[in-house]
């Protein structure tokens, strides 16, 4: 089986551009995650969604920041305008919700903002 | 809120075993989780523990809880140079992944 699909894997990109992250998360998961990776803040939850609807963005940075979940297999991160500081590692991660709780990561998207 | 930390850094030899540490703060977690994050990519479950459990053993791995402290380690046997990882603790309630709070990871290197 596939597992979570994160595109695209590396991006380097000028500030004040517009970024797009894409994830497929694994079939039949009904809990789909953001996350962002840094040296210096480590793991942070960005926003989750419950059956393609947002449940939880506190974690959202700030307004340059949108998640979308159209459908059940596919979601979106959007950074516009971009800055430097939005320099991480950003993953999608997956899970049935429910049971043991697991979460299924993707590769990540390795986002660089000059 | 809840809060899980872990040391940053923790160097082995080879055949050795590693300790890594974690503690919680939320006593009503029910799951505790070890992922291990392999350079340059995603997080895996490496195993979990229930809150109702204090030690759970798989293969080279053992994870020990004590729920009064609020501390789990995890021990693995025989390390190995493949080993060498972040491995991040985090604690969920309800069997929900919406409520996983992840450490900051612990750096493990295996030295030959």
């Amino acid at each position: 089986d596939a597992g979570v699909i994160q595109s695209p894997r590396h991006e380097v990109t000028e500030m004040g551009q517009e970024v797009t992250l894409r994830c497929k998360p694994i079939s039949g998961h009904n809990s789909l995650f953001w996350y962002r990776q840094t040296m210096m803040r480590g793991l942070e939850l960005l926003i989750y969604f419950n059956n393609n609807v947002p449940i939880d963005d506190s974690g959202m940075p700030e307004d340059r920041f949108s998640a979308k979940m159209p459908n059940a297999s596919f979601s979106t991160l959007k950074i516009q305008p971009s800055e430097p500081r939005d320099s991480a590692v950003y993953f999608c991660a997956s899970s049935r919700g429910q049971g043991t709780g697991e979460l299924f990561f993707g590769e990540g998207s390795r986002l660089t903002v000059l | 809120g809840e809060d899980v930390e872990q040391s940053l850094f923790l160097s082995v030899r080879e055949g050795d075993s590693s300790v890594i540490n974690c503690t919680y703060t939320d006593s009503s977690s029910t799951y505790l989780y070890w992922y291990k994050q392999e350079p340059g990519a995603g997080l895996q479950l490496l195993t979990y523990i229930f809150s109702n459990m204090d030690m759970k053993q798989d293969q080279r791995l053992t994870v020990l809880l004590n729920k009064k402290d609020k501390h789990l380690s995890l021990r693995i046997a025989d390390t190995q140079t493949g080993d060498s990882a972040i491995y991040f603790c985090a604690e969920g309630r309800s069997g929900s992944a919406r409520q996983l709070t992840f450490g900051s990871g612990t750096q493990l290197t295996v030295l030959p």
